[in-house]
């Protein structure tokens, strides 16, 4: 079964310092999907980011990076020089590659970040 | 750009009524879904339909019926509320292929 973790409940940074957040995540499938998404206080989901399980080349934009490690089934998030408008809760989801549609999404439980000014 | 359309946003009902969640999305897409939101627990998937006439369960479907007769609309059914069911409820949409998820803006439902 599919499983997301993210240990970190809640975070609290001081404005312009860096942050990353934990993901780890299991599955029995070597075909599968990582995404992170973003609510911020006004509700809606936020897409940031999707890799898939070919793909492990670190991704960077703009503050944003991802660190994608398949031998220790991770997949973390570093914002760099965080800013207030980066407060939010932050979701990881993955699902697996049994068909042509993700059907099962599994999201961690979230990480709430805090930037304060 | 409408995207995902859910409504109500904010509903309040008494253990034991029934209501319907609506949810319509004008992108074509043959995969919608439905999410809880509960505290400290993420999204949790209540059912999925990856085209008209055709639904499945999620991890949490008690309590909730779905049908997909268009592909724009995927209506959750609420078929008798209990306190349990007072959560935050989205409605996604997405594409073959495992490409994002689009989301609607949630509806906010306590259930008394």
């Amino acid at each position: 079964a599919q499983k997301v973790t993210q240990a970190q409940t809640e975070i609290s940074v001081v404005e312009k310092e860096d942050v990353t957040l934990d993901c780890v995540y299991e599955t029995r499938d070597t075909t599968y999907y990582l995404f992170w998404y973003k609510q911020p206080p006004s509700g809606e989901l936020v897409f940031l980011i999707r890799r898939n399980s070919f793909d492990e080349q670190n991704e960077i934009s703009g503050r944003y990076s991802w660190n994608f490690q398949k031998s220790t089934s991770s997949f973390n998030f570093t914002i760099t020089a965080s800013q207030v408008v980066d407060s939010a809760v932050y979701f990881c989801a993955l699902t697996e590659g049994m068909s042509d549609y993700g059907q099962n999404f599994v999201f961690g439980p979230g990480t709430r970040l805090s930037v304060l000014p | 750009n409408a995207g995902v359309t859910q409504t109500p946003k904010f509903q309040v009902l008494k253990t034991g009524q029934s209501m319907t969640l609506q949810c319509a999305q004008d992108m074509n897409h043959e995969y919608m879904s439905w999410y809880r939101q509960d505290p400290g627990m993420g999204l949790r998937l209540i059912h999925y339909s990856v085209g008209a006439g055709i639904t499945d369960q999620g991890e949490v479907p008690n309590g909730y019926n779905v049908s997909r007769s268009t592909t724009e609309d995927f209506p959750l059914r609420l078929l008798s509320a209990a306190p349990s069911q007072t959560s935050v409820y989205f409605c996604a949409s997405g594409t073959r292929g495992y490409e994002k998820l689009f989301f609607g803006s949630g509806t906010q439902l306590s259930v008394l």
